[in-house]
């Protein structure tokens, strides 16, 4: 089955302790990004890779890295968390980046940090 | 950048009910897509749908690319159809990054 998959998805957790969410895709996209919810700002662009070993910000990206070793995986870092970044975190990729290819989204990851 | 308005921000339905979702969008675009969030907070894809008409079970969707608008249309809900219903589009040239419209929120009552 074509899927993304976010791990964990749901996380409590304290300031300043670093943590990783990991996603995974299993459709050969070249295309992955981040998002983040938040209420009465909707979802907005962390990170977004375009292949492997290409990433670029995107609107709020302060607070946090990414990587994109492998075609399949590209994990969110949050290095020094703070409570600001509270948040529903997606993990979407597309088959490349051309904007009429369809994005397909994960099932999200709750993060809360106290 | 582009703009992208939903309406009814809010509606509540009886089981059974048929409804239309509005989304308009400021500029042309090559791609939109319908998402449903359930309670739990899972984003659904419902339709990717860049012009014309596509159907699903009891869900179909119409794109008007050139009057820059497309409809949800929900029949004979359930109480499982009850969220929130999200279109989003690509930013022009800004590959595909998508911008996600304000939402309806859609609440299914026997």
């Amino acid at each position: 089955e074509a899927q993304v998959t976010q791990n964990p998805r749901y996380l409590i957790t304290v300031t300043g302790k670093k943590l990783t969410v990991t996603c995974s895709q299993n459709m050969n996209h070249e295309y992955m990004s981040w998002y983040r919810q938040d209420p009465g700002l909707g979802l907005r662009q962390i990170y977004y890779s375009m292949n492997v070993e290409v990433t670029d910000k995107g609107d709020v990206p302060e607070g946090y890295k990414v990587s994109r070793k492998e075609k399949r995986n590209f994990p969110l870092i949050l290095e020094s968390p703070s409570p600001n970044q509270t948040s529903l975190y997606f993990c979407a990729s597309s088959r490349h980046r051309d904007s009429q290819q369809p994005q397909h989204f994960g099932d999200g990851t709750r993060l809360s940090i106290l | 950048g582009i703009q992208v308005e939903q309406s009814p921000p809010d509606l509540i339905l009886q089981e059974g009910a048929n409804s239309t979702l509005r989304c308009n969008f400021s500029d042309s675009v090559n791609n939109l897509q319908w998402f449903h969030q359930n309670p739990w907070g899972q984003l659904i894809n419902l339709f990717y749908i860049p012009s014309g008409t596509k159907q699903n079970g009891r869900l179909s969707a119409t794109t008007v690319a050139t009057e820059r608008y497309s409809l949800l249309y929900i029949s004979s809900s359930q109480t499982t159809d009850s969220g929130v219903y999200f279109c989003a589009v690509p930013l022009t040239g800004g590959g595909n990054k998508l911008t996600f419209g304000t939402g309806t929120q859609l609440k299914v009552e026997l």
